[in-house]
């Protein structure tokens, strides 16, 4: 899971503003997804991609817009619909279309609101 | 809708001793179970994973158990050490419909005293 990365570490948002956080894989996968993490919680499906071009709702959609134009990148958009973004966004991805379920993560970044 | 349950949310236990997290799944559906280990402000780390085509799967001191009749599986870690501490989660994979997405549980929180 070296190969997926995310950008920043820390973000801190201002109320009203949108951010955007980076994904960014070179293992040549078709699929990516992003998870939220609370304190104490597991992981939560936000939005995900199985292919360019094509993304789906997850489990909590509402509040963030996802866009997947190139293979290897999958940013997420934290918008300011998003009442309480503060969480640890996870960004996965895998091979995608039943070849490999194997779902590697990046190392996170952590959102904080001012 | 589908849902995975872990349990126990907390476990502490002695080094040397075994721990034992155990999960249930509801989609009968699911048939790719892996399992996560967290560490502190890290990414996930993929431990040890089953398909739905075996009971049993051992790596060293990792092996993960799986009763598709009873739809649920367990994480078993023998010979603890004080690296084993960390937050560890299951899930399971949907087949049939949103992409073959993982559900995961809330996570285990284990702590290995020396």
């Amino acid at each position: 899971d070296g190969g997926i990365t995310q950008s920043p570490k820390y973000l801190f948002r201002k109320e009203g503003q949108n951010v955007t956080l980076s994904c960014e894989q070179n293992l040549n996968h078709d699929a990516m997804y992003w998870y939220r993490q609370d304190p104490g919680q597991g992981l939560r499906l936000i939005y995900y991609s199985q292919i360019v071009n094509d993304f789906q709702k997850g489990d909590i959609a509402e509040g963030y817009s996802v866009s997947r134009e190139k293979k290897e990148s999958f940013p997420l958009t934290v918008t300011s619909a998003q009442k309480n973004p503060t969480a640890f966004y996870l960004c996965a991805s895998s091979m995608g279309r039943g070849q490999q379920e194997t779902q590697y993560f990046g190392p996170g970044t952590r959102l904080l609101v001012l | 809708g589908e849902n995975v349950e872990q349990h126990p949310s907390t476990l502490s236990v002695q080094e040397g001793d075994s721990a034992v997290i155990k999960c249930t799944y509801s989609d009968s559906a699911s048939n790719y179970f892996p399992w996560y280990k967290q560490e502190l402000g890290k990414r996930p780390q993929l431990i040890i994973d089953i398909r739905s085509n075996v009971g049993e799967k051992k790596d060293q001191r990792i092996a993960v158990t799986l009763n598709k009749t009873a739809k649920h599986f367990s994480l078993h870690i023998t010979e603890t050490q004080p690296e084993d501490s960390a937050v560890y989660f299951c899930a399971a994979r949907l087949v049939y419909n949103q992409g073959g997405k993982l559900i995961f549980g809330q996570g285990t929180e284990l702590s290995v005293k020396p």
